[in-house]
Parts: structure tokens; sequence; C-alpha cells
């Protein structure tokens, strides 16, 4: 079965420091990857996603994640972080090709300091 | 952007009622929606998967009997939590998928709490 591990639970940068989020998969098949962010009282909104085209895969609001095979990773990344930018964020992988289930990580809090 | 609403986004209960939660796709039509059901600190469990006009498709674990999903528009779908008991509170949330294809996005509702005392 396909598992998600988000390494950090929380993650605390100064604005304008770069944001590194991790998440790391298991699979047997090539996956389908997502990140998803959750801001307060709202529902989870899609950041991005990877589905075996390009492996560097850019986002919404100057995030982006690079899928690495060899690492079985997706980290998200944004350069320069905002204060906006704190939130929950979800990375997710599909359990396969042809099946509807999402599997996601345990998700990552995003605090950005001043 | 595609709108999923959540209705209501809080209920308090008390043990033994039932509870209706509805979710709906604002501005397209879904041909899937899923629920999912979210504890404190931890991930998004996907409860069950429903197309319009079928029947839902349970996850292993999941009480269909007291997880009742209806979704009879492509606009809708509500989830009953029958019976509810204390361990029945939580974090549960509805997603809306417009295509058939399992790698288009999910549009997610904001959630409802649900308290059963």
């Amino acid at each position: 079965a396909q598992s998600v591990t988000q390494l950090g639970s929380h993650v605390s940068v100064s604005e304008g420091a770069l944001v590194l989020l991790r998440c790391n998969y298991s699979s047997s098949v090539p996956p389908y990857l997502f990140w998803y962010v959750q801001y307060p009282n709202q529902g989870l909104q899609l950041l991005l996603k990877y589905t075996s085209a390009a492996t560097l895969v850019k986002g919404i609001n100057g995030f982006e994640a690079e899928f690495k095979k060899s690492e079985t990773s997706f980290h998200l990344t944004k350069p320069s972080a905002h204060m906006s930018d704190a939130a929950e964020y979800f990375c997710a992988v599909s359990e396969d090709w042809n099946t509807d289930k999402l599997i996601f990580g345990t998700g990552t809090r995003l605090q950005v300091f001043p | 952007g595609a709108v999923v609403s959540q209705h209501p986004s809080r209920v308090i209960c008390k043990s033994g009622t039932s509870v209706k939660i509805e979710c709906r796709s604002l501005d397209f039509q879904a041909t899937t929606m899923f629920w999912y059901r979210q504890f404190p600190k931890q991930s998004l469990m996907l409860m069950a998967t429903s197309n319009e006009g079928s029947k839902a498709t349970y996850e292993q674990g999941v009480e269909k009997d007291k997880f009742l999903i209806n979704h009879a528009s492509l606009t809708l779908s509500t989830l009953t939590v029958t019976s509810a008991h204390p361990e029945d509170s939580s974090f549960y949330i509805c997603s809306a998928r417009e295509a058939a294809s399992p790698w288009d996005t999910q549009y997610f509702g904001p959630g409802t709490r649900l308290t059963v005392l």
C-alpha cells in the first residue's frame, strides 16, 4: 500500500526566507503526487500536482515541488516566504493511476515570522 | 475556481441522534464526491467515494450503515451519521471532482466539525 510521510509537523521561517516542506512517499507504481494547502477555516486548496510529466512542478503562490524518483521525494519549496503563506500543508499520493483514493500525509504547519 | 460548500460548518448533537451533513459543488457538476474524516493532528482519511446515482463505495473499516451517503444529484452529496456517539466526533470533509480521471483535481469543502455529547 502506498503511504506518505511528511517530516516535521511544524516548520517556522522568517519572512523572506526559503520555505522547504518535506514529503516522502512509498509506491510500487509511478504515483501521482499532490500538495494541498489549508488556511484556517477553509477547505484544502490544490497548490500543485505531479502527473508524470515534468519532474519540476510549479504551482500557485510561487510554490514549486520536484519529483525525485531515486529519493522517493516530492518536497515543496518557495524561495521567499510571505506572511500569508502561514497555513497547514498536506502532501498526498494517489493510490494508483486508475483509482480515486488519495493518501494524505499528516500535514505540516508553516509559521512565518516577521 | 471551483467551489465546494459544506453545511453546517459546526454541529453539536446528543448521543443517539442522527446528523446530516451536506456537500455542494457550487459552480460545477461533480461526477464523483468523496467524504473524509480528520482526527486532531492527524491526516485526512478517506471514508467513502460516491458517484452520482450510484451506491457509495466505502473504505475498509467504515460502517456503511452508520455513515449513510447519498449522491442524488451532480451538485449535492449528503453524509448522515446515524445514532451518533461521542467517538464519532470529528472533522468531516467532502471533496468533489468534475471529471472522471483520478488525477483530476479534487476540490475540497471547508469541513464540518461534529461534536457528539
